[in-house]
């Protein structure tokens, strides 16, 4: 079956960097884009940018996090990755990676992964 | 403030119907059919439960629809049962930035 498995809680300081890891299977990881979605403790939902898993690997972000975000693929271990950088204590949130099979059609989510900032 | 204006509660009770509005402008929910619904339990990660406005993925039943009129989307919980209570987000294909947008989230409550 698809799964999405993220890797574990992070705390970090303010201006550190976080780097959150997505690992795909039970598909063919290049078939779908790959999107991160975060959610601030209490607060909806936020879409922060997509990767071509493809050869491609084109990516879009929200205006919002340009130039903090970057989102990358490793597509031999069917991995996508997505860092933060210049953090903050208002980028405390859950960080989620999703499946697009077609359209914001994100039929599934990994786990979450909470990062913290604080000093 | 999210892009997609949802109301923040809704209740109904248990064996009734509740009705969540998501609103865009034609730039997003008006301008393409592509509006998703997801649910989130507590401490959960969101399922999908609507795409293409009113498409059902495998598994959700079908007591969950979706339908759109201009740029408001909807979606329909019928038969209310107590595993529905739940947050519910909107999200729309918004063209190129961003490209995809989201509703503040209706906190469902089954009475």
């Amino acid at each position: 079956q698809v799964q999405l498995v993220q890797s574990g809680a992070e705390v970090k300081k303010p201006g550190a960097s976080v780097k959150v890891s997505c690992k795909a299977s039970g598909y063919t990881f290049s078939d779908y884009y790959i999107h991160w979605v975060r959610q601030a403790p209490g607060q909806g939902l936020e879409w922060m940018g997509w990767i071509n898993t493809n050869s491609g690997g084109g990516t879009k972000y929200a205006q919002k996090f340009q130039g903090r975000v970057t989102v990358t693929r490793e597509r031999s271990i069917s991995t996508a990755y997505m860092e933060l950088t210049g953090l903050r204590s208002d980028d405390t949130a859950v960080y989620y990676c999703a499946r697009d099979v077609n359209m914001i059609q994100f039929d599934s989510w990994g786990q979450g992964t909470l990062v913290t900032v604080s000093s | 403030q999210s892009a997609l204006t949802q109301p923040p509660s809704a209740s109904g009770s248990s064996g009734q119907s509740v009705t969540i509005s998501c609103t865009g402008t034609s730039s997003d929910v008006g301008g393409y059919n592509y509006v998703s619904w997801f649910q989130q339990h507590p401490g959960k990660a969101p399922k999908l439960m609507i795409y293409e406005v009113s498409k059902r993925p495998s598994g959700v039943p079908d007591r969950f629809s979706g339908s759109k009129s201009g740029n408001t989307a909807s979606l329909t919980v019928s038969g209310l049962q107590a595993e529905d209570e739940a947050d519910y987000y909107c999200s729309s294909y918004a063209g190129n930035n961003p490209p995809v947008v989201f509703g503040g989230g209706t906190k469902v409550t089954v009475l």
